[in-house]
């Protein structure tokens, strides 16, 4: 079945750290993004992607970066410049605007 | 004012009763439009495009009323399992350039 993987669910930062949230998707899309999620809030647009090897800013960039080597994978890397990244965060891929399709998210946590 | 809004809610609902969220948007050349469900700590996922004449899909119709800016989106005989927080999605492009915005949700809490 085609779909959206976003791994790990559940990930756990310490201050100072570094960590990767993957998202990989066999839908043949090209375009995909990454969201935020906070309570109560919408979904805020943090990078997205609509073509291998070029991504542009949302907007909410600060502290986060990526990459899109592939077609099929877009990784997010909130890196220690992002003072509060504790939030749900969700990857989607989309062809032509036919709507979304989401990943099942990653909740990270500063510990 | 917020590109897209929402009221929050909840909306507190009785089985069977009809419920309707509206979602105001403030970029009058906006062009496409999506209602979306998202459970409790789950991913939002598509429930409906919204059109300019109205479409409807069993209990769930959607509307578009460009002259106010608003879409709609009507539940009727509302069962437990329609609650969630309903999105909305507002699509302004043009050329290459997209700008898609989502709207803060609305709660739904059908009660027995």
């Amino acid at each position: 079945d085609g779909g959206i993987t976003q791994s790990p669910k559940y990930l756990f930062r310490k201050e100072g750290q570094n960590v990767t949230l993957s998202c990989e998707q066999n839908l043949n899309h090209d375009a995909m993004y990454w969201y935020r999620q906070d309570p109560g809030q919408g979904l805020r647009l943090i990078y997205y992607s609509q073509i291998v090897n070029d991504f542009q800013k949302g907007d909410i960039a600060e502290g986060y970066s990526v990459s899109r080597e592939k077609k099929e994978s877009f990784p997010l890397t909130v890196t220690s410049a992002q003072k509060n990244p504790t939030a749900f965060y969700l990857c989607a891929s989309s062809s032509d605007w036919a709507g979304y399709t989401f990943g099942s998210g990653t909740r990270l946590t500063v510990v | 004012r917020k590109e897209v809004e929402q009221d929050p809610g909840p909306f507190n609902v009785p089985e069977g009763a009809t419920v309707a969220f509206n979602c105001t948007y403030s970029n009058s050349a906006s062009q496409s439009f999506f209602w979306y469900r998202q459970d409790c700590r789950k991913e939002p996922k598509l429930l409906m495009s919204v059109y300019s004449s109205g479409n409807e899909d069993g209990r769930f119709t959607a509307q578009l009323n460009r002259a106010s800016q608003y879409i709609s989106l009507l539940i009727r005989d509302s069962k437990l399992s329609d609650s969630a927080t309903y999105l909305c999605v507002v699509i302004f492009h043009s050329g290459g350039y997209q700008k898609v915005t989502f709207g803060t949700g609305t709660k739904l809490q059908v009660i027995p």
